[in-house]
């Protein structure tokens, strides 16, 4: 499974740090995923990050302000989130890819972020 | 990285066929084979039903399949039912390890 942890509220300008603790598969071997859901809106891709951390990648709306970063020894992928603004308010996925694949089959619960003041 | 682009609803009746599309360019759904799609219900986690443009992962009904023409993917929903009233969103890789998803369409089960 993969729980997210880390969510809460913060204000405009400020930073938090979410977990995702990966369990029942081999972590090491997959890339991981973090994708976000605005309250009642859609579902947008945020980044990724390969097996040893040596790749990673944004979406520009988070770019310069959003790390990936992962620990396989402690099976968990982190995304920590500077410059929090109004529009990063959303749920938090963190999710896996098939193995070699190009689609996410497996996603955590969610966890809720709210940049307010 | 703009989204790609669906109808933002989609009803029919029981029985009856629904299909979406998902609009992109050929920097993503044109240029990749590489279109997913995912499931939605309310309050519910994203599940997977169609990667590869047209493949269904085990365990999703054969009523849902996918297919490409050009710069556009389309997800047929044959037979519609009760259960599939959801939301759902394409999503396709636009390289450099880039991914961008749909804004999601609608689907009423009128």
């Amino acid at each position: 499974q993969l729980v997210e942890s880390g969510g809460g509220s913060v204000q405009p300008g400020g930073s938090l740090s979410l977990s995702c603790a990966a369990s029942g598969f081999s972590f090491s071997n997959y890339w991981m995923n973090w994708v976000r859901q605005a309250p009642g809106k859609g579902l947008v891709w945020v980044s990724l990050i390969n097996i040893n951390g040596g790749i990673t990648a944004y979406a520009d709306s988070v770019k310069g302000r959003f790390t990936i970063s992962r620990d396989n020894t402690k099976n968990t992928v982190y995304l920590q989130m500077n410059a929090l603004r109004a529009e990063d308010t959303a749920v938090y996925y963190c999710a896996r890819p098939r193995d070699g694949g190009y689609y996410l089959d497996f996603w955590g619960q969610g966890i809720l972020v709210t940049v307010s003041s | 990285q703009s989204a790609l682009t669906q109808p933002r609803s989609v009803s029919g009746s029981p029985g009856q066929s629904a299909t979406i599309s998902c609009t992109g360019t050929s920097n993503d759904v044109g240029g990749y084979n590489y279109v997913s799609w995912y499931q939605q219900h309310p309050g519910k986690v994203p599940q997977v039903i169609i990667y590869d443009v047209t493949k269904r992962p085990s365990g999703v009904p054969d009523r849902f399949s996918g297919s490409k023409s050009g710069n556009t993917a389309s997800l047929t929903i044959s037979g519609l039912q009760a259960e599939d009233e959801a939301d759902y969103y394409c999503s396709s890789y636009a390289g450099s390890y880039i991914f961008i998803f749909g804004g999601g369409t609608k689907v009423t089960v009128l």
